[in-house]
């Protein structure tokens, strides 16, 4: 089946280092593609968004790469700071699909530790 | 500031007890959705909804079922609760369109069923 994949990574990284998490998709017809951070005891919160006629987007202190030939997406965190600590999920969507909400499907998520 | 929250943090409930888990949302959000979490496994949509008293099912909506009686709020009901519905429970809400992907999430509930 279609499933956007991450197998529960851990990156551990020291403060201010660069952090690059990634993230391998398998449905080609995806267009839309979404990060999401969920620091311990809250709910997940959107950092940045992509869509498939980008190859790059970038935020503050975030970047995100998406290779379609490929079929991976990764984020760039800069500089990383303690609290950037978090399980980080990519979301992936097929917007021309025949409803107006496709289906937005998740990874299972990356821990990311940054030590002082 | 966006907010949306969950009645309960934590919850701990009995095998076959109706369970419900409330949602309130202050965004004016049409979409509101149910998702749970277990580890390895990401988070796998329950149930969705995009307007007062519209229900979709979304991946796993065995043993759930939902109501949305008024914009702000979105119930998941457990009705006959199982050990094997032992999990986190995130409620999130969007406005509706495109960028509805842009979810808000609550801080869960972590439901154990014994």
């Amino acid at each position: 089946g279609e499933s956007v994949g991450l197998h529960l990574p851990t990156l551990s990284v020291q403060e201010g280092d660069n952090s690059i998490i990634n993230c391998a998709y398998s449905n080609s017809a995806s267009d839309y593609f979404i990060w999401y951070k969920q620091e311990s005891g809250k709910g997940p919160q959107f950092i940045i968004d992509i869509r498939s006629n980008m190859d790059k987007r970038q935020g503050q202190r975030v970047t995100v790469l998406l290779n379609k030939t490929v079929k991976h997406l990764s984020l760039q965190i800069a500089a990383t700071q303690p609290g950037d600590s978090a399980v980080y999920f990519c979301a992936e969507n097929l917007r021309a699909g025949g409803t107006s909400y496709g289906k937005l499907t998740f990874g299972q998520g990356t821990i990311l530790t940054v030590h002082p | 500031d966006v907010k949306v929250t969950q009645s309960s943090r934590y919850l701990v409930k009995r095998t076959g007890e109706k369970v419900f888990l409330e949602c309130v949302q202050d965004m004016d959000h049409e979409n509101m959705f149910w998702y749970r979490q277990d580890p390895g496994l990401g988070l796998r949509l329950i149930y969705f909804s995009y307007d007062v008293k519209m229900k979709e099912k979304g991946d796993i909506p065995e043993g759930y079922s939902v109501s949305r009686e008024k914009k702000e709020r979105f119930s998941l009901i457990l009705e006959s609760a199982s050990t094997n519905q032992t999990s986190m429970y995130l409620c999130a809400s969007s406005s509706t369109g495109r960028g509805w992907e842009k979810l808000f999430f609550g801080s869960g509930t972590q439901l154990s069923v014994l």
